[in-house]
């Protein structure tokens, strides 16, 4: 049964680091076919993507986040990390992480939807 | 981007009775070489992450209820909850993956009962 866990500080100070990982049970990081994603979604509001990565360093972030955000996947502990830099309140919110299955076919790969989640972290900005 | 636009967004139905979710998104997600629209759905609970629903437009995942069905193509979607049941009180999403460097979410639908 494939689960994912969030952890890490649920308070950070402004301009400082948020440091947070999700340790994955179930299936490994390095298994092709999959690529890691954290989302977060700001109090009463909707969902944001944040940044996925696979196994090989291979990915994206969001635009609105690129210059702020790290992602890593770490094979040996079977988990992945999100770092953001900078904080201010408006990186107030409950992060999630969550996987992302890729398909083939003649053309290649392609991505598909979030089919498992972590239960989820908040994380407030706050002096 | 592509704008994901639900509607309504908030809805109250009748236990037993039909409730229907819409979503448009702002480009079509559809590609027409694989014949798959990149748009999913998921449903949030109080306090509970999302949970996948739908995908490819309208193929069940495991384990969810036949009573939750998807259709649509291009860029109109609907999500159907027939037999509401009173655990189906959540926030609604649908979600494009057709670009995936620029996943987006539509704002969401609330689900109660009248």
């Amino acid at each position: 049964q494939v689960k994912l866990q969030e952890s890490g500080p649920g308070l950070v100070k402004p301009s400082q680091t948020l440091s947070l990982s999700c340790s994955v049970s179930g299936v490994s990081v390095s298994t092709d076919g999959y690529y890691w994603i954290w989302i977060r979604q700001h109090p009463g509001e909707g969902l944001e993507w944040i940044a996925y990565s696979s196994y090989t360093g291979v990915g994206n972030q969001n635009p609105s986040l690129r210059s702020r955000v790290t992602i890593s996947v770490d094979t040996a502990k079977n988990e992945f990390s999100l770092k953001l830099t900078s904080v201010t309140a408006a990186d107030t919110a409950v992060y999630y992480c969550a996987r992302i299955p890729t398909y083939y076919d003649s053309s290649g790969s392609y991505f598909g939807y979030f089919d498992y989640w972590g239960q989820g972290t908040l994380v407030t900005v706050s002096s | 981007d592509i704008v994901m636009t639900q509607s309504p967004d908030s809805l109250a139905v009748s236990l037993g009775e039909r409730a229907t979710i819409n979503c448009k998104s702002s480009q079509s997600v559809l590609n027409s070489s694989k014949n798959k629209n990149y748009l999913a759905w998921y449903q949030q609970k109080p306090g509970q992450p999302p949970k996948l629903l739908i995908y490819w437009a309208s193929t069940r995942e495991s384990g969810v209820p036949d009573r939750f069905s998807g259709s649509g193509s291009g860029t109109d979607f609907s999500l159907t909850i027939s037999n509401l049941q009173a655990e189906d009180v959540a926030v609604y999403y649908c979600q494009q993956y057709k670009s995936s460097l620029t996943y987006t979410f539509g704002q969401g639908t609330k689900l109660e009962i009248k």
